[in-house]
């Protein structure tokens, strides 16, 4: 089965950008969708596919791909963007859906 | 929107049993999954259930997880066997259209004797 590998923590100043990484072999096929997750809310979906976000999430949210590497971007980080991220994919080997650790992103 | 409900607090090896409300929307057309997050820790896919009541399950828990459905109440269900403090955990139901697009709101899950 597949894993995906992110950093735990990252810390940007207000208006700074932030990149949040996600690995693993799975992302060599797959882009992962990405989800930010606040205490006491549900999980909101920020990215998916290629490079899409949802309605109402602002455009300062985007990823990128290379190799076995996912990047989630935000550019000029708000206090509001404080919060874990998962990234998550099909895992390459079977039909489910595996996430990786989470990253603490710190504004 | 999901809303979830289910016993917070249980003892080693009783049965966990949470369901999973959709308003707005109908089960049809989607895959349904259940999610978790023991504290500290990353998120863990249990499992799915189409709409038409197939299952596929996380082979780690594949003995212990039931999923069913009841398409006249737009709900589904989850029930893990056997549970201990490992299973202790916020569970989440979601939707899933290709990709886990609406989340449930969580429901906290302890496992204490």
């Amino acid at each position: 089965s597949s894993e995906l590998t992110q950093d735990p923590a990252v810390s940007v100043a207000l208006g700074q950008g932030a990149n949040i990484t996600c690995q693993g072999d799975t992302i060599r096929h797959y882009h992962p969708n990405w989800y930010q997750l606040k205490p006491g809310q549900a999980p909101i979906l920020v990215i998916f596919g290629k490079n899409n976000r949802p309605s109402g999430i602002p455009d300062r949210f985007s990823a990128s791909r290379s190799g076995d590497t996912a990047t989630l971007i935000i550019t000029a980080a708000q206090a509001e963007d404080e919060a874990f991220y998962h990234c998550n994919s099909r895992d390459n080997d079977v039909y489910y859906w595996v996430f990786g650790g989470g990253t603490k992103l710190t504004v | 929107h999901l809303q979830q409900w289910g016993a917070g607090l249980l003892k080693p090896s009783e049965t966990l049993s949470l369901s999973c409300a959709v308003s707005g929307g109908s089960l049809s057309g989607y895959h349904w999954s259940w999610i978790r997050q023991p504290p500290g820790k990353g998120l863990e896919w249990i499992g799915e259930i189409s709409h038409s009541g197939s299952p596929h399950y996380n082979a780690s828990l594949k003995s212990r997880v039931t999923m069913s459905l009841d398409t006249s109440k737009n709900q589904i269900s989850l029930e893990l066997t056997a549970i201990n403090a490992a299973d202790t955990a916020v569970y989440y139901c979601a939707r899933d259209s290709g990709k886990i697009d609406l989340w449930g709101q969580g429901s906290l899950v302890r496992v204490s004797s």
